[in-house]
């Protein structure tokens, strides 16, 4: 069983439509982070939000952390083919040894 | 002057053999992490280092031993190689912020694919 569960695993769109990735739990983090990772390389951070109800911008992509600090989302408007990846999203439990928990992962295709 | 890194990016060797990943970040980080990405790409922490001292260690098997000779190295030793060990190893680093609640940044390296035949 996986602390965090992403929905949905796959998606494949055409270049400029909107789409949302979740990120769910029933355990509250003190902060979550979003990851991009390409085939053969690491995972690379987008943003962190730390506050219930909090909204983050970055160009094209909004994220969103749950009021109740248990889930977020990831929103991206007019996706490009750039945009291409595997999505995580990693928990933090506070006072745990900076402990995170990886989400299971959405893979995003776009298609030109 | 790549932040973190890893060898061997590729890994094939048989069931029962003894092998070993390196790793080593030049950010002047304090805490280092050992991950393993699984064929369906869930990531899972396996260990975690703040000054050379364990601080993280999941339900690994006692064949994985972690070694962290220096801040600015971690490396993991695999005894008695299993098929299920056949993975993508990633290591990371962060600042480690003492009962932090905000998550700092983890640096992730390129990965080390690991096949055991």
């Amino acid at each position: 069983t996986q602390l965090l569960e992403q929905s949905p695993q796959f998606l494949s769109i055409q270049e400029g439509e909107n789409l949302t990735v979740y990120c769910n739990s029933s355990s509250v983090f003190s902060s979550l982070q979003w990851y991009r990772q390409e085939p053969g390389e690491g995972p690379v951070l987008l943003v962190t939000v730390v506050t219930g109800g909090e909204v983050k911008k970055l160009k094209r992509l909004t994220f969103q952390f749950g009021d109740a600090r248990k889930d977020s989302s990831l929103h991206i408007t007019a996706a490009q083919p750039g945009d291409t990846g595997l999505y995580l999203c990693a928990g933090l439990v506070a006072y745990n040894f900076n402990k995170f928990y990886f989400g299971s992962g959405t893979k995003l295709n776009v298609k030109p | 002057d790549t932040a973190v890194s890893q060898t061997p990016k590729y890994l094939v060797t048989q069931m029962g053999n003894d092998k070993s990943i390196k790793c080593e970040q030049n950010l002047g980080h304090d805490t280092m992490y050992w991950y393993k990405q699984d064929s369906k790409k869930f990531l899972k922490i396996m260990f975690s280092y703040n000054n050379k001292e364990l601080i993280i260690n999941e339900t690994v098997p006692n064949r994985f031993s972690p070694k962290s000779p220096d801040k600015a190295h971690l490396n993991l030793h695999i005894n008695s190689l299993e098929l299920g060990d056949s993975a993508v190893y990633f290591c990371a680093s962060s600042h480690r912020l003492a009962g932090a609640q905000i998550a700092d940044t983890q640096y992730f390296g390129p990965g080390t694919r690991l096949t055991v035949l």
